[in-house]
C-alpha cells in the first residue's frame, strides 16, 4: 500500500524565491498535517487539515507561508518569498479520524528544503 | 518551559542492556500519550501508545503518571536495529488532533 507521498524530496532555492510543496495523503485519511522538522526546534506543527478544512494554522510561522488542500488526495505548503531561516525538513502526515489506533499519524519521507 | 521535555541523550549502551527515557509534559488537558521513533534522516513512525495503566508491547514497556505528568519508555534486551531517535508525543487537549513533539532522546545501541 502507498503510504504518504511527499514531492520534491530536495529542494534547494534562492532566498526570495516561492517554493511549494506537495502532499498526497494515504487513501481514506481525513486529516493532513504539515510539520517542520529543525536541529534548534525539533518538530513543528504547522497546520492540519480535516476533511480538507483547515482547523488550526496557528503553527504557520508568519504570512509567507500558506497551505491548501483541494481536495481529499492533495495538499500544498507555499512559501513566498523564502528566507534562509526557512531551511528545515518539512513533512507531511497523514491519520484516519475513526481508528482504532486514536490519533496514530503515517509520515511521508518528508522534503528537504535548504534556501541559500 | 518546553511542552514536551526530555533529555536530549545520547544514551550509548551495549546490546542486551535495559534502557529507560523519560520525559514531562506541562498541559494538563492532554489525554492522549504516544512514543514515536525517528531513524536518522527518516520519517517518524509510532511506536506504542502510552495508556494510564502502563502497556508493554515485546521488549518495550510504556508507563504513563497523570499527577506528575510524566510518561516512561523501558526496553528491554537493546538489540543494534534499536538506535534511533525517540521522541515522546502528547496531545494538545481533550480531543485535540494536534499533537505536540518532544526534541527527542538518542539511543545508540553499541556491540
Amino acid at each position: 500500500d502507498a503510504g504518504v507521498i511527499q514531492s520534491p524530496r530536495h529542494e534547494v532555492t534562492e532566498m526570495g524565491q516561492e517554493v511549494t510543496l506537495r502532499c498526497k495523503p494515504i487513501s481514506g485519511h481525513d486529516y493532513l498535517f504539515w510539520y517542520r522538522q529543525t536541529m534548534m526546534r525539533g518538530l513543528e506543527l504547522l497546520i492540519y487539515f480535516n476533511n480538507n478544512v483547515p482547523i488550526d494554522d496557528s503553527g504557520m510561522p508568519e504570512d509567507r507561508f500558506s497551505a491548501k488542500m483541494p481536495n481529499a488526495s492533495f495538499s500544498t505548503l507555499k512559501i513566498q518569498p523564502s528566507e534562509p531561516r526557512d531551511s528545515a525538513v518539512y513533512f507531511c502526515a497523514s491519520s484516519l479520524g475513526r481508528s482504532s489506533s486514536y490519533n496514530e499519524q503515517f509520515f511521508g519521507p518528508g522534503t528537504r528544503l535548504t534556501v541559500l | 518551559r518546553k511542552e514536551v521535555e526530555q533529555d536530549p541523550g545520547p544514551f550509548n549502551v551495549p546490546e542486551g542492556a535495559t534502557v529507560a527515557f523519560n520525559c514531562t509534559y506541562s498541559n494538563s488537558a492532554s489525554q492522549s500519550f504516544f512514543w514515536y521513533r525517528q531513524d536518522c534522516r527518516k520519517e517518524p513512525k509510532l511506536l506504542m501508545s502510552v495508556y494510564s495503566s502502563g502497556n508493554e508491547d515485546g521488549r518495550f514497556t510504556a508507563q504513563l503518571n497523570r499527577a506528575s505528568q510524566y510518561i516512561s519508555l523501558l526496553i528491554r534486551d537493546s538489540k543494534l536495529s534499536d538506535s534511533a531517535t525517540y521522541l515522546c508525543v502528547v496531545n494538545r487537549g481533550t480531543g485535540r488532533r494536534a499533537l505536540t513533539f518532544g526534541s527527542g532522546t538518542r539511543l545508540q545501541v553499541q556491540p
